[in-house]
């Protein structure tokens, strides 16, 4: 059974720091990865989609690593805002359009 | 991408009552979920919705306390019935487009049984 973990679960940052935020999971046989953000009381935003033929991916500030074989997978944020301050979630799917496995989540909070 | 209008956004409800949550979709996609968020957890799947079939369920999750339809390919319906307070949780509608690789949510419906 997959497994997805991700650490640390929060995170408090001052504004303009670079931080990393850390996904794994047990089964390197993933079809592909996703990072998601959620707002407090809110739906999931999709932020970046890794296939796992990828090594990463980049939008804007934020930039997402795969490493199959370890399991394991990085969200990079450059230049943290306050408006950045949200959950990201990390969610792998084991085949093609199947369910997600979900971690539980890394809260990030950005301090002015 | 696609776009996922997910109604109510919020309800309080009476124990013992039903609700019915609604998804659409701006375009046709292949697969759509529905996932439950309980307070201060992550993520957990309650079943896919087929169109024009029996949705699929996990582990946990019965047809009986959770009835879904999908009558095509761009819609579906989630009921909560028969509530109780453990059922206030945040219900999100998920879908996969046609290539089924990048899924997308609608922005949850937050329930609270009193």
């Amino acid at each position: 059974k997959q497994e997805v973990t991700q650490i640390p679960a929060a995170l408090s940052v001052p504004e303009g720091e670079n931080l990393v935020l850390n996904c794994s999971f047990t089964d390197s046989a993933i079809y592909n990865l996703q990072w998601f953000r959620q707002d407090p009381g809110k739906g999931l935003t999709s932020l970046l989609l890794i296939q796992s033929s990828q090594r990463e991916q980049t939008s804007g500030r934020l930039n997402a690593s795969l490493d199959k074989s370890s399991g394991r997978s990085t969200l990079y944020i450059a230049a943290s805002q306050p408006g950045d301050s949200a959950t990201y979630l990390c969610a792998v799917h084991e085949t093609s359009g199947s369910r997600l496995t979900f971690g539980e989540g890394t809260q990030l909070t950005v301090n002015p | 991408s696609a776009v996922i209008s997910q109604k109510p956004s919020r309800d309080i409800c009476q124990r013992g009552t039903s609700l019915t949550i609604q998804c659409q979709v701006d375009s046709q996609v292949t697969m759509m979920f529905w996932y439950r968020q309980q307070p201060g957890q992550s993520l957990t799947l309650i079943a896919t919705a087929n169109q024009g079939s029996e949705a699929t369920y996990e582990s946990g999750f019965v047809i009986d306390k959770f009835p879904i339809s999908r009558p095509n390919l761009t819609f579906s319906t989630l009921t909560v019935s028969n509530m109780s307070p453990e059922d206030s949780s945040i219900y999100l509608c998920s879908v996969m487009t046609i290539q089924d690789t990048e899924a997308f949510f609608g922005q949850g419906t937050r329930l609270t049984v009193v």
